[in-house]
């Protein structure tokens, strides 16, 4: 079993309609969790950095972190066309940590 | 803020030849550096841990000779693939910390896609 499970997808959804990523860990020991955006050819670009468990919200995105189930999600509202791109979930335990990265979700967002 | 820059975006090459890719954090000193590898529709997969003014740390299964790392600023490392053959061919992607505090998340630069012929 993988440290970090993430759906493949691809996922297609209609502009405007909210959009759920998701991972599930196994690690009780990652505290740092990130959701990166990356576009074809390009480098992960952060979108959402939290720490431990909760909600954060960042314009359209919103993460959750939920530690006592080992699971985390980004909401994106409102999805546009230019949101389709690969979203990598990525963890790690204390500050000196490397990351541990989900295989990455890919986005369709049609007109 | 939290500018990563790689260069060069895309090299080609004749198999033999060795290729140095850079790193440069713009606008942050990074005591921390990092190298990645990616293949198509894959996650990334990371090669090594580069610290500043000391030797890098190699994943399991990582060739120290063939990858060679050179962190010798704090907002410069390199990466130079020695004697590159078709195999290494890749998108290779490098990232970096802030050394501001210990809790900064980790930036990327935009990758580098090695092509060996």
């Amino acid at each position: 079993q993988k440290e970090v499970e993430q759906d493949p997808g691809p996922l297609s959804v209609p502009e405007g309609a909210i959009v759920s990523l998701n991972c599930t860990y196994s690690n009780s020991a990652f505290q740092y969790f990130m959701w990166y955006r990356q576009y074809s050819r390009k480098g992960p670009e952060l979108l959402m950095y939290t720490y431990s468990s909760g909600n954060k919200e960042d314009g359209r995105f919103t993460a959750q972190v939920d530690k006592s189930s080992k699971y985390i999600s980004l909401f994106i509202r409102d999805s546009q066309p230019s949101d389709s791109a690969t979203y990598l979930c990525a963890m790690r335990g204390g500050t000196a940590s490397k990351l541990t990265f989900g295989t990455g979700t890919r986005l369709q967002v049609t007109l | 803020g939290a500018v990563v820059s790689q260069h060069p975006s895309r090299v080609i090459c004749k198999s033999g030849t060795s290729v140095k890719i850079e790193c440069r954090s713009l606008d942050f000193q990074a005591t921390t550096m990092f190298w990645y590898r990616q293949f198509p529709k894959q996650s990334l997969m990371l090669m090594a841990t580069s610290n500043e003014g000391s030797k890098a740390t190699y994943e399991q299964g990582v060739e120290k000779d063939k990858f060679l790392i050179n962190h010798a600023s704090l907002t410069l490392s390199t990466l130079t693939v020695t004697s590159a053959h078709p195999e290494d061919s890749s998108f290779y992607i490098c990232s970096a910390r802030d050394r501001g505090t210990g809790n900064q998340p980790q930036h990327f630069g935009d990758g580098t896609r090695l092509s060996i012929l």
